[in-house]
This record gives structure tokens, C-alpha cells and sequence, in this order.
């Protein structure tokens, strides 16, 4: 059983456009964690958060975690063909594991065409 | 945060035969991780490497098919023992960035071909 699903799972949008990506769970997580990876490297961290309710903007790209720390959002205004990459939630401490643990989604495979 | 070296980037390995993969991280950390990543699979955690104690496995994953060495505070390798075509996936290693940012820094993943 998948513990945080992600949708979509692909995306392909145009320059300029908006996007939402989906992460929902039924368990509660210490922190909630946003990637990027691209082909070939790691991932890399764009954003934690950890308080329920908070929101963090990072330029062009904002992050939400639910009031009750099951789920988290990410919103990109104004997509750009650099923002292209595979784009993972990933929650610790879910059901009741380490806090050191990270359980990743399927991930978003986002594509932005000039 | 820390700078990990991984290699192999790649490489295509022969049924049955054994790949180790190394980290290097560029400082000290006590808690490393070995993850694997399959095609359209989201990363699964394989184990916790501990300097000076065995590493602990997560369900799936056992020691005679993915032993893992720790020898010191800035050094693991991951073995994949009698591969088969099954065991092909990006193999990552991570850290965590410092203890009060929750998250993670990753090596560049060694992608496993077996033929």
C-alpha cells in the first residue's frame, strides 16, 4: 500500500501555465518534504515544512502542508521549460516511524514545452 | 550541507555477479542511507548505515543480498550480490542536510543494468 500518493503523475503543460502538484496521505507526518530530480542526479531538496497550515514560497514555486500534516501541495505560477524534472514528496516520521525515515511518493513528472 | 561523491554513475553487470557502490560524503555524518529507486517506483528506503554497528534493514531487504559497509564517518558502500535482471534501478545514497534542516542531500545514484 502506497502511504503518500502523488498526482498527477505526469504532467506536460505550456510555458506560462500554472500547475498544482497533489501529495495525500492518511497518516500524519513529522515534516513533509518537496524534491526535484532531474535525469542522471539526485534528488534535491526544494522545501520542508512542518507545521500544519504553513506555507512557504520559494520565487515562482509555493508549498502548503494540510492543517492536519496529512498532505501538502505544490503550486508553480508561471511555468518555465527549466522547472522540467521529476518532482517527489516525501514525508518522515509517518506512522509513527523514525523521524529519520522518509517514505517518498511515486512522484510528478513534470514537462514544460516553450 | 554535505557534498556526496557516488559512483559508479552506471553500469551494466552480468547476472550473478556482484556491484558495489560507494559514497563519499565530504563530512562527518552519523547517519547514512541507501535507497533504490525502480523504473516509474517512487525511492524505497534498502537501509540505515551506522559507523561501528551493523546497518539496519527495512522490510524486503536483507543483508545477504545488499550488505553494507560503514567503516568510517564519511564513507559507505552498498553491495548488490547475485544480480539478476530484477535488481536493475538507480541506487542513491543521502545524508541529512544538518540537524535542524529536516531534509536530505543525495548522492547522483548509480543506475543498474543487469543483463
Amino acid at each position: 500500500t502506497q502511504l503518500l500518493e502523488q498526482s498527477p503523475q505526469f504532467l506536460s503543460i505550456q510555458e506560462g501555465e500554472n500547475l498544482t502538484v497533489y501529495c495525500n496521505s492518511s497518516s500524519v507526518f513529522s515534516s513533509l518534504q518537496w524534491y526535484r530530480q532531474e535525469p542522471g542526479e539526485g534528488p534535491v531538496l526544494l522545501v520542508t515544512v512542518v507545521t500544519g497550515g504553513e506555507v512557504k514560497k520559494l520565487k515562482r514555486l509555493t508549498f502548503q502542508f494540510g492543517d492536519a500534516r496529512k498532505d501538502s501541495s505544490l503550486h508553480i505560477t508561471a511555468a518555465q521549460p527549466g522547472d522540467t524534472g521529476l518532482y517527489l514528496c516525501a514525508g518522515a516520521g509517518g506512522r509513527g516511524g523514525s523521524n529519520y525515515k522518509l517514505t517518498f511518493g511515486k512522484g510528478t513528472l513534470l514537462t514544460v514545452n516553450p | 550541507s554535505a557534498v556526496i561523491s557516488q559512483k559508479p554513475s552506471r553500469d551494466i553487470c552480468q547476472r550473478g555477479t556482484s556491484l558495489t557502490i560507494q559514497c563519499q560524503v565530504d563530512s562527518q555524518v552519523t547517519m547514512m542511507f541507501w535507497y533504490r529507486q525502480q523504473p516509474g517506483q517512487s525511492l524505497t528506503l534498502i537501509a540505515t548505515a551506522n559507523q561501528g554497528s551493523e546497518a539496519t534493514y527495512e522490510s524486503g531487504f536483507v543483508i545477504d543480498k545488499f550488505p553494507i559497509s560503514r567503516p568510517n564517518l564519511t564513507f559507505s558502500t552498498l553491495t548488490v550480490s547475485n544480480m539478476s535482471p530484477e535488481d536493475s534501478s538507480i541506487y542513491l545514497c543521502s545524508v541529512p542536510k544538518t540537524q535542524t534542516d529536516y531534509g536530505y542531500t543525495f548522492g547522483s545514484g548509480t543506475r543498474l543494468t543487469v543483463v
